[in-house]
């Protein structure tokens, strides 16, 4: 079965750096996400993308992040600067189309130190 | 807005007893409903979806849930539990656009011999 693929599964950086974390989505999906899951917490939708835009995004979404999808395969999603606060959990998704059910990848784990 | 509560945080049940999760959610427009379930260092698997037509819907494992538009539930059941069906459970909610989920707080089951 198709799947959603994330690396690296966990990525150690110094606060202030910038950071890449990439998705492959499902290669038939047409719409893609990110959400996070700092410890403990429950999951936070990030953004969606969907016709080379954003279609929705939410106030953790500032100036500090985007999107990219530099090719037909890759979803990639940038911290500028990060926090401490950064750390988290980070989960790519990707579905056929709105309202479809959401596949999710196995996550990349961020911690800044 | 969307929004989802899940009662209980934690739920312990014995091995072969019905499992039962709560979901409550609010939404302005006739929702669709999401159980997801997340096995230790992995994404977010989904069991079930209910988007229109019959209320009972069924999943993967056994897992079935009902929504009740009156009470603005989704509850989810599974008859017999087994010990594999410890793991953390999520119920979530589309927008009107359906391009971005909200979750609840999750439920961690446990499962005793």
């Amino acid at each position: 079965e198709p799947e959603v693929t994330q690396t690296p599964s966990h990525q150690v950086t110094q606060m202030g750096q910038e950071v890449i974390l990439r998705c492959v989505p499902i290669s038939n999906h047409l719409y893609f996400y990110w959400y996070r899951q700092i410890l403990g917490q429950k999951v936070e939708f990030l953004v969606s993308f969907y016709n080379n835009e954003i279609s929705e995004k939410s106030e953790i979404f500032d100036d500090q992040f985007s999107v990219e999808r530099p090719d037909g395969s890759n979803f990639t999603l940038k911290i500028r600067s990060t926090k401490l606060e950064d750390s988290a959990m980070y989960f790519c998704a990707s579905s056929q189309g709105g309202n479809q059910p959401q596949h999710f990848g196995d996550g990349t784990r961020l911690s800044i130190l | 807005a969307q929004s989802v509560t899940q009662l209980g945080s934690h739920v312990s049940v014995s091995e072969g007893a019905l499992v039962l999760l709560r979901c409550n959610y609010s939404s302005s427009v006739p929702p669709y409903l999401f159980w997801y379930v997340q096995y230790p260092n992995q994404g977010l698997q989904l069991l079930l979806k209910y988007t229109t037509g019959a209320t009972l819907v069924k999943g993967i494992n056994g897992f079935e849930a009902e929504f009740n538009k009156s009470e603005t539930s989704f509850h989810l059941t599974k008859p017999s539990a087994h010990m594999s069906d410890a793991a953390e459970y999520f119920c979530a909610v589309t927008n009107n656009a359906g391009n971005m989920l909200t979750f609840g707080g999750g439920t961690r089951l446990m499962v005793k011999p």
